[in-house]
């Protein structure tokens, strides 16, 4: 079965670049979130994205944006990066939190590494 | 390779019942395990890791290293438990989380 596609799997950035992360959710999962993970941390919540609409946001820092296309999949923007920006970012998908079946897919991230 | 595996997709038991959510994984190196909750309409959050073996909402899990397992369990189950948990694990060294497929629990009035 199809899983939640990230790409690309490990990016390496210099100081003040940009970089773009993708998420492919689930066939017909139209709910995506996005979490970053630093080194020894716990997943810390990035937005989420209902039906092309940002549905909640947590920590994402202004130097990042987030969008939701009309095929469902989302892509993390991320400028002027910094070393502190260091992680894993990893998706997951489901279908609305609202239904009986909310649980979410992970995606197996993408490591980012900043130097 | 590493893996985590919850066998248990829903599970249903009475308040008041005990619960016990399996876990096994398989990873080569010393596992870092946790268990994370979802409920309904929230953010995924850490229920307990097994280094700080603390006891959250009455929840607990011990590492098997003989039988590859970390299952959660918890005595006396309550209404506000009922939602989705998550096994992971942790790649020491690597920051890799690997996630299992997650359980849902109902806990029946």
């Amino acid at each position: 079965a199809a899983g939640v596609i990230q790409s690309p799997r490990h990016l390496i950035k210099e100081k003040r670049e940009t970089a773009t992360l993708k998420c492919y959710p689930i066939p017909r999962h139209d709910t995506v979130y996005w979490y970053q993970q630093g080194p020894g941390q716990d997943p810390q919540f990035l937005i989420s994205f209902y039906e092309k609409m940002q549905s909640d946001k947590g920590s994402i820092p202004d130097r990042f944006s987030a969008q939701q296309f009309s095929d469902y999949h989302s892509e993390l923007n991320m400028s002027s990066l910094e070393l502190g920006d260091s992680a894993l970012y990893f998706c997951a998908s489901s279908l609305p939190s609202w239904g009986d079946n909310y649980g979410y897919t992970f995606g197996s991230g993408t490591r980012l590494t900043v130097v | 390779a590493q893996r985590v595996t919850q066998p248990e997709k829903l599970l249903s038991v009475f308040k008041g019942a005990p619960v016990e959510l399996k876990c096994n994984y398989s990873y080569s190196g010393s596992p870092e395990l946790f268990w994370y909750v979802q409920y309904s309409r929230q953010r995924l959050q850490l229920l307990l890791r097994h280094i700080s073996r603390e006891s959250i909402k009455g929840f607990t899990a011990d590492l098997n290293k003989g039988e590859t397992s970390f299952h959660l369990k918890k005595p006396f189950a309550q209404e506000e438990d009922s939602a989705m948990y998550y096994c992971a694990l942790h790649q020491t060294g690597a920051n890799n989380l690997f996630f299992g497929t997650g359980t849902r629990l109902t806990v029946i009035p």
